[in-house]
């Protein structure tokens, strides 16, 4: 299996620019989770889905930041407008069925907004 | 709701001397707890987990941790250091409340430093 992948790995962007980043989990997952990295806050949990449905959305910073999952093997994180704070790393990760089970990360997106 | 709180931004050891990196928690629920390796400009891996049973977990790369509840502890050790062992290091609860996986809190992680 590949693995969660995760692109781009890496973007630049002007702020005020719509930024999408997009995640595929490993295929038979059916929870998805995305985290962001920064050396102030460490990794928080943004939002999370199972079963494409989302769970909890609590992490989510503002109204700018939206997530959709669509289907099974898809998800986007969406920052609009964007804004040089937003700069970090996010991760995607995925989970199997199961109560028991960790999560499965991809390398991560770094963005920086300038 | 969980909070983990991980001592030592930065644990420094020589080449095949002891690691012990140390992990608390705080949990309202029974706690799935995990340790996580990430290298640099790598995602997080993986090392071990505890959810139910033996508190006493085996991981990769010669790992372990023990679950202690009276001391809300779940430190991570591994007898004898290796250069590649230089990364940094996530401890992780989950409350599993409810059926199917949840979110993870993590703490604010440890940057292992192996001396030659």
């Amino acid at each position: 299996d590949a693995g969660v992948i995760q692109s781009p790995r890496h973007e630049v962007t002007e702020m005020g620019q719509e930024v999408t980043l997009r995640c595929k989990p490993i295929s038979g997952h059916n929870s998805l989770f995305w985290y962001r990295q920064t050396m102030m806050r460490g990794l928080e949990l943004l939002i999370y889905f199972n079963n494409n449905v989302p769970i909890d959305d609590s992490g989510m910073p503002e109204d700018r930041f939206s997530a959709k999952m669509p289907n099974a093997s898809f998800s986007t994180l969406k920052i609009q407008p964007s804004e040089p704070r937003d700069s970090a790393v996010y991760f995607c990760a995925s989970s199997p069925p199961g109560r028991t089970t960790e999560a499965f990360f991809g390398q991560g997106t770094r963005l920086t907004v300038v | 709701a969980q909070s983990v709180t991980q001592l030592g931004s930065h644990v420094s050891v020589s080449e095949g001397a002891l690691v012990l990196l140390r992990c608390n928690y705080s949990s309202s629920v029974p706690p799935y707890l995990f340790w996580y390796v990430q290298y640099p400009n790598q995602g997080l891996q993986l090392l071990l987990k505890y959810t139910t049973g033996a508190t006493l977990v085996k991981g990769i790369n010669g790992f372990e941790a023990e679950f202690k509840k009276s001391e809300t502890s779940f430190h991570l050790t591994k007898p004898s250091a290796h250069m590649s062992d230089a990364a940094e290091y996530f401890c992780a609860v989950s409350g599993r409340s409810g059926g199917g996986a949840d979110g993870l809190t993590f703490g604010k992680g440890t940057h292992l430093i192996i001396q030659p």
